[in-house]
């Protein structure tokens, strides 16, 4: 079956910076790959997403990017606010996801 | 829309008690699935369907039982608690194979076996 990893598991960023989240995952036929982000004591609630077909997708401050070959996928926060605190997890599958451990990210002002 | 509506949001059990946690959903996804929380564990699948009538197992099904009678509905049946099943459940549901597969979740239910 599938195998997610992320990393890191923490992230401590100052307000403004970038942060960059990576995954890998080891089932060549995922072709669906969304991020989400949960806040604490609340749902994920999913934030982007991107299929097999394109190797990059941006939506205002985040972006993700894919390269099946190494079977490997990033998720790109610009210009990060203390809102963007929150854990984010990754996942890949088709129909059925497989989400990583998450990622703990805590922007400072 | 109500989305993916889970009961109950908290639930005490002791060792050895059986329950159900309901989810339904009203958004006519085939996709249905049962996952849960562990601190830095991720979200690790239970259960899941892909439509009526047909199950599978996850990566951790052990302990628990499903059925998928109707499209709405996906009940998670714990036959018999123990505390190693203290945990956050989450129910999500999706359109599944097509363009669109984003995963809806329910607001979770947090139990606790003692």
């Amino acid at each position: 079956g599938e195998n997610v990893e992320q990393h890191p598991s923490t992230l401590s960023v100052q307000e403004g910076d970038s942060a960059v989240i990576k995954c890998t995952y080891s089932d060549s036929a995922s072709n669906y790959f969304p991020w989400y982000k949960q806040e604490l004591g609340k749902r994920p609630q999913l934030i982007i997403d991107i299929r097999s077909n394109v190797g990059e997708k941006k939506d205002q401050r985040i972006a993700v990017t894919l390269n099946k070959t190494a079977k490997h996928f990033s998720l790109h926060i610009t210009e990060t606010q203390p809102e963007d605190s929150a854990v984010y997890f990754c996942a890949a599958g088709w129909g059925k996801l497989q989400f990583g451990a998450g990622t703990q990210v805590v922007v400072t002002p | 829309n109500a989305g993916v509506t889970q009961t109950p949001k908290f639930q005490v059990l002791k060792t050895g008690q059986s329950m159900t946690l309901q989810c339904a959903q009203d958004m006519n996804h085939e996709y249905m699935s049962w996952y849960r929380q562990d601190p830095g564990m991720g979200l690790r699948l239970i259960h899941y369907s892909v439509g009526a009538g047909i199950t599978d197992q996850g990566e951790v099904p052990n302990g628990y039982n499903v059925s998928r009678s109707t499209t709405e509905d996906f009940p998670l049946r714990l036959l018999s608690a123990a505390p190693s099943q203290t945990s956050v459940y989450f129910c999500a549901s999706s359109y599944g194979q097509g363009e669109n597969t984003e995963a809806f979740f329910g607001q979770g239910t947090r139990l606790t076996v003692v």
